[in-house]
């Protein structure tokens, strides 16, 4: 099985600022990896799939990159609604396994 | 515009059983592999299961392979788990969520596995 690791676990940062949060595969999975977002009590949200392609309808401060092991996700400008946990997710193989989650908080 | 409205959850018993529905709406539900993800009480996400557009093949996370079954009905637009011999560790929200590329989730389902 492939295991999906993501760091930081938790990340504070300020409204305007830019931050990345990485995803890293046990072994390659080419571009095979979707990020998502949850807030407290929803539902996850999907923001971009194929490493690097947007979902429709969500903003473009949100990019993706990455292929192989190493992935990035990275939201520029923070804002209030942008604090949630952040999610990896790799589907090359079975079990298509998450990332533990990054918690991005308010500093 | 994409919906998935999951149905089924509760409260049951250790070693029980439950069928989890899910009704899609807003998109050809019969082109698209669907999958079933969990989260327990304050924790991530976990895959659960998957099932491509015409039911043909399905994968099953090993934590629940044996007990769960997943399939759908694509004259309904409805995807479906059947869980039994539930144990306390089954107790999570269950979300449907369609392929990665497509993207869309549910609101979720509590399933409470408990005596």
């Amino acid at each position: 099985d492939i295991q999906m690791t993501q760091s930081p676990s938790s990340l504070s940062a300020s409204v305007g600022d830019r931050v990345t949060i990485t995803c890293r595969a046990s072994q390659g999975i080419s571009n095979y990896l979707a990020w998502f977002q949850q807030k407290p009590g929803k539902a996850p949200k999907s923001l971009i799939y194929a490493a690097s392609s947007l979902q429709s309808g969500v903003p473009s401060k949100f990019s993706g990159s990455g292929s192989g092991t190493d992935f990035t996700l990275t939201i520029s400008s923070l804002q209030p609604e942008d604090f949630a946990t952040y999610y990896c997710q790799q589907y090359n193989s079975y079990p298509h396994s998450f990332g533990q989650g990054t918690k991005l908080e308010i500093k | 515009q994409v919906q998935l409205v999951e149905s089924g959850g509760g409260v049951v018993q250790p070693g029980g059983s439950l069928r989890l529905s899910c009704a899609a709406s807003g998109f050809t539900f019969s082109s698209y592999g669907m999958h079933w993800v969990r989260q327990a009480p304050g924790k991530g996400l976990e895959w659960v299961a998957f099932i491509r557009y015409d039911g043909s093949n399905k994968y099953y996370a090993d934590s629940v392979k044996g007990r769960f079954t997943i399939s759908r009905d694509n004259s309904k637009n409805t995807l479906y788990l059947q869980m039994n011999s539930l144990r306390a560790e089954d107790t999570a929200v269950y979300y449907c969520a369609m392929a990665a590329a497509a993207g869309g989730w549910g609101q979720g389902t509590l399933v409470t596995v408990s005596s």
